[in-house]
């Protein structure tokens, strides 16, 4: 099976600092890469899929890149609503994957 | 709106079943895939299964494998799982998630059901 590791496992930042969270894939997956943020006590929401495209309604500073088996979420400004744990997930076959999760704080 | 609500949860014993349900409305549940994740107490999500749109083929985990069952109602928009022989390790909330058209990623998600073996 595919595994997803992210790094890293947590994160400090300002706001409006630029933050960065990969993904890398144990083999090449295309581009069957999503992105999902996780708020405190809430439901998961999927921010990017496709590894790059950004799903309706999403906030433009939330981008994503990457192909095969390195893959990045960029939050080019961050701000206080941000504060979430963000999974990565290859979605292109069973089993599904999903990476075990960075959580991003304010500093 | 377009919407997921899982039911069935509960506190079960070790080795007991339980039946989670997921009522979809707000679009043609018929011709979406569907999936089960699940997240432990203060862990990350572990998808569980899946099941396509006519209900012909699915797929699961291998810690689940064996004992828990996917299962669709499409006349009455409801995804289903079964769960069988359950351990102390199944414990978690779980979600239904719909696999979006085009999107194939989970585009839309329950609020989640909790499910606790405990004896």
């Amino acid at each position: 099976d595919i595994q997803m590791t992210q790094s890293p496992s947590s994160l400090s930042a300002s706001v409006g600092d630029r933050v960065t969270i990969t993904c890398r894939a144990s083999q090449g997956i295309s581009n069957y890469l999503a992105w999902y943020q996780q708020k405190p006590g809430k439901v998961p929401k999927l921010l990017i899929y496709a590894a790059s495209t950004l799903q309706s309604g999403v906030p433009s500073r939330f981008s994503g890149s990457g192909s095969g088996t390195d893959f990045t979420l960029t939050i080019s400004s961050l701000q206080p609503e941000d504060v979430a744990t963000y999974y990565c997930q290859k979605y292109n076959s069973a089993p599904i994957t999903f990476g075990q999760g960075t959580r991003l704080e304010i500093k | 709106e377009v919407q997921l609500v899982e039911s069935g949860g509960g506190l079960v014993q070790p080795g007991g079943s339980l039946r989670l349900s997921c009522a979809a409305s707000g679009f043609t549940f018929s011709s979406y895939w569907m999936h089960w994740v699940r997240q432990a107490p203060g862990k990350g999500l572990v998808w569980v299964s899946r099941i396509n749109s006519d209900g012909s083929s699915t797929s699961y985990a291998d810690s689940v494998k064996g004992r828990f069952t996917i299962s669709r109602d499409n006349a009455k928009n409801t995804l289903y799982l079964q769960m069988n022989s359950l351990r102390a390790e199944d414990t978690a909330v779980y979600y239904c998630a719909r696999r979006g058209d085009g999107v194939r990623a989970f585009d839309i998600w329950g609020q989640g059901t909790m499910v606790t073996v405990s004896s």
